[in-house]
Protein backbone atom coordinates (compact mmCIF):
# COMPACT_ATOMS: atom_id res chain seq x y z
CA UNK A 1 0.00 0.00 0.00
CA UNK A 2 1.49 3.70 -0.75
CA UNK A 3 2.02 6.08 1.30
CA UNK A 4 3.79 6.96 4.05
CA UNK A 5 5.25 4.93 7.40
CA UNK A 6 6.35 6.89 10.39
CA UNK A 7 8.43 4.68 13.80
CA UNK A 8 7.99 4.00 16.66
CA UNK A 9 4.27 5.41 16.95
CA UNK A 10 4.74 5.60 19.97
CA UNK A 11 7.80 6.19 22.86
CA UNK A 12 8.45 7.02 26.19
CA UNK A 13 11.92 8.61 26.56
CA UNK A 14 14.23 9.55 29.45
CA UNK A 15 16.21 12.63 28.84
CA UNK A 16 19.04 13.05 27.36
CA UNK A 17 19.07 9.95 25.58
CA UNK A 18 19.42 9.95 21.69
CA UNK A 19 16.18 9.25 19.35
CA UNK A 20 15.66 8.19 15.98
CA UNK A 21 12.39 8.80 14.37
CA UNK A 22 11.84 6.43 11.19
CA UNK A 23 10.13 7.58 7.76
CA UNK A 24 9.51 6.00 4.99
CA UNK A 25 7.79 6.63 1.87
CA UNK A 26 6.94 4.69 -1.29
CA UNK A 27 5.54 7.20 -3.44
CA UNK A 28 8.55 8.51 -4.81
CA UNK A 29 8.08 12.20 -3.61
CA UNK A 30 11.03 14.30 -4.08
CA UNK A 31 10.05 16.74 -1.10
CA UNK A 32 9.93 15.14 2.57
CA UNK A 33 8.97 17.22 6.13
CA UNK A 34 9.60 16.69 9.82
CA UNK A 35 6.58 18.71 11.84
CA UNK A 36 5.62 18.51 15.23
CA UNK A 37 2.27 19.58 16.79
CA UNK A 38 1.58 20.82 19.97
CA UNK A 39 -1.69 21.33 21.54
CA UNK A 40 -3.13 24.96 20.45
CA UNK A 41 -0.74 25.71 17.94
CA UNK A 42 -0.36 25.41 14.09
CA UNK A 43 2.03 22.38 12.79
CA UNK A 44 5.96 24.08 13.03
CA UNK A 45 8.58 22.81 10.59
CA UNK A 46 11.79 21.26 11.91
CA UNK A 47 13.26 20.08 8.86
CA UNK A 48 12.42 19.67 5.17
CA UNK A 49 14.25 17.85 2.08
CA UNK A 50 13.03 19.20 -1.27
CA UNK A 51 15.33 16.60 -2.64
CA UNK A 52 17.67 13.40 -1.94
CA UNK A 53 20.54 14.59 -0.47
CA UNK A 54 19.67 17.95 0.48
CA UNK A 55 18.29 19.47 3.41
CA UNK A 56 17.04 22.80 5.00
CA UNK A 57 15.74 23.75 8.51
CA UNK A 58 12.23 24.94 9.32
CA UNK A 59 11.45 27.11 12.30
CA UNK A 60 12.28 25.20 15.08
CA UNK A 61 15.56 22.87 14.34
CA UNK A 62 17.34 23.54 17.44
CA UNK A 63 18.12 20.20 18.83
CA UNK A 64 17.20 18.02 15.96
CA UNK A 65 18.69 16.84 12.74
CA UNK A 66 17.90 14.75 9.44
CA UNK A 67 19.60 13.23 6.79
CA UNK A 68 18.28 11.96 2.86
CA UNK A 69 20.63 9.63 1.82
CA UNK A 70 17.47 8.40 -0.91
CA UNK A 71 14.13 9.41 -1.95
CA UNK A 72 12.81 6.71 0.13
CA UNK A 73 14.34 7.63 3.65
CA UNK A 74 13.95 10.86 5.98
CA UNK A 75 14.84 10.18 9.50
CA UNK A 76 14.77 12.75 12.52
CA UNK A 77 17.13 12.40 15.37
CA UNK A 78 17.09 13.80 18.53
CA UNK A 79 20.69 13.89 19.76
CA UNK A 80 20.15 14.38 23.43
CA UNK A 81 16.00 14.44 24.09
CA UNK A 82 14.76 17.24 26.38
CA UNK A 83 11.30 17.40 28.31
CA UNK A 84 10.09 20.38 25.61
CA UNK A 85 10.14 17.92 22.63
CA UNK A 86 7.74 16.29 23.83
CA UNK A 87 5.10 16.37 21.16
CA UNK A 88 3.70 14.59 18.22
CA UNK A 89 5.95 14.45 15.41
CA UNK A 90 4.36 13.85 11.91
CA UNK A 91 6.24 13.10 8.89
CA UNK A 92 5.14 14.22 5.22
CA UNK A 93 6.12 13.99 1.89
CA UNK A 94 5.03 15.74 -1.69
CA UNK A 95 5.63 15.15 -5.19
CA UNK A 96 6.92 18.85 -5.43
CA UNK A 97 8.09 21.37 -2.83
CA UNK A 98 4.97 23.10 -4.17
CA UNK A 99 2.29 20.18 -4.32
CA UNK A 100 -0.15 18.93 -1.43
CA UNK A 101 1.27 16.96 1.86
CA UNK A 102 0.49 13.43 2.20
CA UNK A 103 1.23 12.74 6.50
CA UNK A 104 2.06 9.36 8.08
CA UNK A 105 0.46 8.43 10.88
CA UNK A 106 2.59 10.22 13.52
CA UNK A 107 5.24 9.57 16.34
CA UNK A 108 3.72 10.70 20.22
CA UNK A 109 6.87 11.01 21.66
CA UNK A 110 7.20 11.78 25.45
CA UNK A 111 10.44 12.81 27.14
CA UNK A 112 10.84 12.21 31.05
CA UNK B 1 5.72 38.23 11.35
CA UNK B 2 3.80 35.76 9.49
CA UNK B 3 0.02 34.50 10.79
CA UNK B 4 -2.66 32.60 9.87
CA UNK B 5 -6.13 32.96 12.34
CA UNK B 6 -8.94 30.61 12.22
CA UNK B 7 -11.55 30.56 15.09
CA UNK B 8 -10.31 27.75 17.48
CA UNK B 9 -13.80 25.89 17.71
CA UNK B 10 -17.06 26.06 16.58
CA UNK B 11 -20.34 23.95 17.06
CA UNK B 12 -22.72 23.14 14.50
CA UNK B 13 -25.72 21.00 14.30
CA UNK B 14 -25.84 17.76 11.77
CA UNK B 15 -27.66 18.18 8.41
CA UNK B 16 -26.71 22.23 8.58
CA UNK B 17 -23.73 24.41 6.35
CA UNK B 18 -20.97 25.72 8.50
CA UNK B 19 -18.54 28.28 7.52
CA UNK B 20 -14.97 28.08 8.59
CA UNK B 21 -13.03 31.22 8.04
CA UNK B 22 -9.18 31.70 8.10
CA UNK B 23 -7.58 34.93 7.73
CA UNK B 24 -3.26 34.90 6.91
CA UNK B 25 -0.54 37.87 6.49
CA UNK B 26 2.48 36.69 5.09
CA UNK B 27 5.54 37.19 3.11
CA UNK B 28 3.90 36.81 -0.26
CA UNK B 29 1.14 34.32 -1.30
CA UNK B 30 1.55 30.61 -3.44
CA UNK B 31 -1.44 29.01 -3.05
CA UNK B 32 -4.11 28.43 0.37
CA UNK B 33 -4.82 24.79 1.38
CA UNK B 34 -7.42 23.16 3.68
CA UNK B 35 -6.31 19.97 5.78
CA UNK B 36 -9.00 17.82 7.87
CA UNK B 37 -7.48 16.15 10.74
CA UNK B 38 -9.43 13.70 13.25
CA UNK B 39 -8.32 13.37 16.44
CA UNK B 40 -5.60 11.25 17.06
CA UNK B 41 -5.09 10.93 13.41
CA UNK B 42 -3.05 12.61 10.67
CA UNK B 43 -4.02 15.37 9.10
CA UNK B 44 -5.77 14.71 5.03
CA UNK B 45 -5.71 16.95 2.33
CA UNK B 46 -9.55 18.95 1.57
CA UNK B 47 -8.30 21.83 -0.94
CA UNK B 48 -6.18 24.05 -2.24
CA UNK B 49 -6.88 27.69 -4.01
CA UNK B 50 -4.21 29.52 -5.37
CA UNK B 51 -6.89 31.88 -8.07
CA UNK B 52 -9.79 33.96 -6.30
CA UNK B 53 -13.17 32.32 -5.93
CA UNK B 54 -14.38 28.91 -5.14
CA UNK B 55 -13.47 26.09 -4.75
CA UNK B 56 -15.71 23.23 -4.75
CA UNK B 57 -15.36 19.01 -4.07
CA UNK B 58 -18.74 17.55 -3.04
CA UNK B 59 -20.17 18.41 0.45
CA UNK B 60 -17.28 21.25 1.07
CA UNK B 61 -16.45 24.22 -0.85
CA UNK B 62 -13.11 26.47 -0.28
CA UNK B 63 -13.11 30.22 -0.82
CA UNK B 64 -9.91 32.53 -1.43
CA UNK B 65 -9.87 36.30 -1.62
CA UNK B 66 -6.04 37.15 -2.23
CA UNK B 67 -6.55 41.06 -1.75
CA UNK B 68 -7.97 40.28 1.62
CA UNK B 69 -5.79 37.85 2.74
CA UNK B 70 -8.94 35.76 3.52
CA UNK B 71 -10.40 32.13 3.22
CA UNK B 72 -12.93 30.08 4.07
CA UNK B 73 -13.90 26.83 3.97
CA UNK B 74 -17.72 25.59 3.93
CA UNK B 75 -18.84 21.98 4.90
CA UNK B 76 -22.47 21.29 3.73
CA UNK B 77 -24.89 18.86 5.10
CA UNK B 78 -23.03 17.95 7.93
CA UNK B 79 -22.44 14.50 9.32
CA UNK B 80 -21.25 13.42 12.52
CA UNK B 81 -17.97 12.16 10.67
CA UNK B 82 -17.21 15.73 10.22
CA UNK B 83 -16.04 16.53 13.88
CA UNK B 84 -12.81 17.10 13.29
CA UNK B 85 -10.03 20.14 13.40
CA UNK B 86 -9.62 21.93 10.00
CA UNK B 87 -6.22 23.36 9.55
CA UNK B 88 -5.24 26.43 7.29
CA UNK B 89 -2.05 26.26 5.60
CA UNK B 90 -0.32 29.41 3.14
CA UNK B 91 2.51 28.91 0.87
CA UNK B 92 4.57 31.64 1.63
CA UNK B 93 7.11 33.68 -0.94
CA UNK B 94 9.63 30.78 -0.15
CA UNK B 95 6.97 28.11 -1.14
CA UNK B 96 7.20 27.09 3.14
CA UNK B 97 3.94 26.35 5.05
CA UNK B 98 2.51 28.61 7.44
CA UNK B 99 0.08 26.55 9.45
CA UNK B 100 -3.10 27.93 11.77
CA UNK B 101 -3.73 26.56 14.92
CA UNK B 102 -6.16 24.31 13.79
CA UNK B 103 -10.53 24.57 13.99
CA UNK B 104 -11.81 22.53 16.58
CA UNK B 105 -15.51 21.58 14.25
CA UNK B 106 -18.14 19.75 16.96
CA UNK B 107 -21.05 18.68 15.54
CA UNK B 108 -24.67 17.55 17.48
CA UNK B 109 -27.27 15.43 16.60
Amino acid sequence: IAGITQAPTSQILAAGRRMTLRCTQDMRHNAMYWYRQDLGLGLRLIHYSNTAGTTGKGEVPDGYSVSRANTDDFPLTLASAVPSQTSVYFCASSLSSTGELFFGEGSRLTVL
Amino acid sequence: GQNIDQPTEMTATEGAIVQINCTYQTSGFNGLFWYQQHAGEAPTFLSYNVLDGLEEKGRFSSFLSRSKGYSYLLLKELQMKDSASYLCAVRDSNYQLIWGAGTKLIIKP
